[in-house]
């Protein structure tokens, strides 16, 4: 069974430092690009960033570009998301969810077919 | 960045009725592979999305029957056929075709 479990959330002060992960089983994560998906508070959802499987390709949302950093250890099977000089508009849910296969040349499979239960960020003083 | 908007933004409907949202994506959608990566995932209250449809039209794994999807280019359609009271949620539109991934607002199905 594909399991996605996010931790690292918390309370922390506008300019503050978080490090967000997310555990992966159940399936091969070397093989899969990854993405971290947020919503604020009875809003909607928001892209934030992606990675794929080798950690070879990266992108950002604008709204976090040059203070947030994807990242992951295969090894671990684990994904990360380190977010510096936090805003409160930054206070939202972060998941992660599964992208494509990296052997999936031809888009034949889904993506955003597994999320996270998600962890809470609240930026406030 | 590729604008996706989905309408209604609140539709209620009588249960065993069918319901119908709308997404309309700012430029097409189709890939240079020639695929088109639209997505439709549910929120039910207080859980994470799940993926019901991908690539227009494509059922995920377990999703019941009475969800289909259609469209091309920048339109496309969620159709439910007879709404449950498991249904009740919010729905998005999504677009992995072109870097930002961008989501629609989200449409809210409660029953009447």
């Amino acid at each position: 069974e594909v399991q996605l479990v996010e931790s690292g959330g918390g309370l922390v002060q506008p300019g503050g430092s978080l490090r967000l992960s997310c555990a992966a089983s159940g399936f091969t994560f070397s093989s899969y690009s990854m993405n971290w998906v947020r919503q604020a508070p009875g809003k909607g959802l928001e892209w934030v960033s992606y990675i794929s499987s080798s950690s070879s390709t990266i992108y950002y949302a604008d709204s976090v570009k040059g203070r947030f950093t994807i990242s992951r250890d295969n090894a671990k099977n684990s994904l990360y998301l380190q977010m510096n000089s936090l805003r409160d508009e930054d206070t939202a849910v972060y998941y992660c969810a599964r992208d494509h296969p990296y052997y999936d040349s031809s888009g034949y499979y889904p993506n955003f077919d597994y999320w996270g239960q998600g962890t809470l960020v609240t930026v406030s003083s | 960045d590729i604008v996706m908007t989905q309408t209604p933004l609140s539709s209620p409907v009588t249960l065993g009725q069918p319901a119908s949202i709308s997404c309309r994506s700012s430029q097409s959608l189709v890939h240079s592979d020639g695929n088109t990566y639209l997505s439709w995932l549910q929120q039910r209250p207080g859980q994470p999305p799940r993926l019901l449809i991908y690539k227009i039209s494509n059922r995920f794994s377990g999703v019941p029957d009475r969800f289909s999807g259609s469209g091309a280019g920048t339109d496309f359609t969620l159709k439910i056929s007879r709404v449950e009271a498991e249904d009740v949620g919010v729905y998005y539109c999504m677009q992995a075709t072109q870097f930002p991934w961008t989501f629609g607002q989200g449409t809210k199905v409660e029953i009447k």
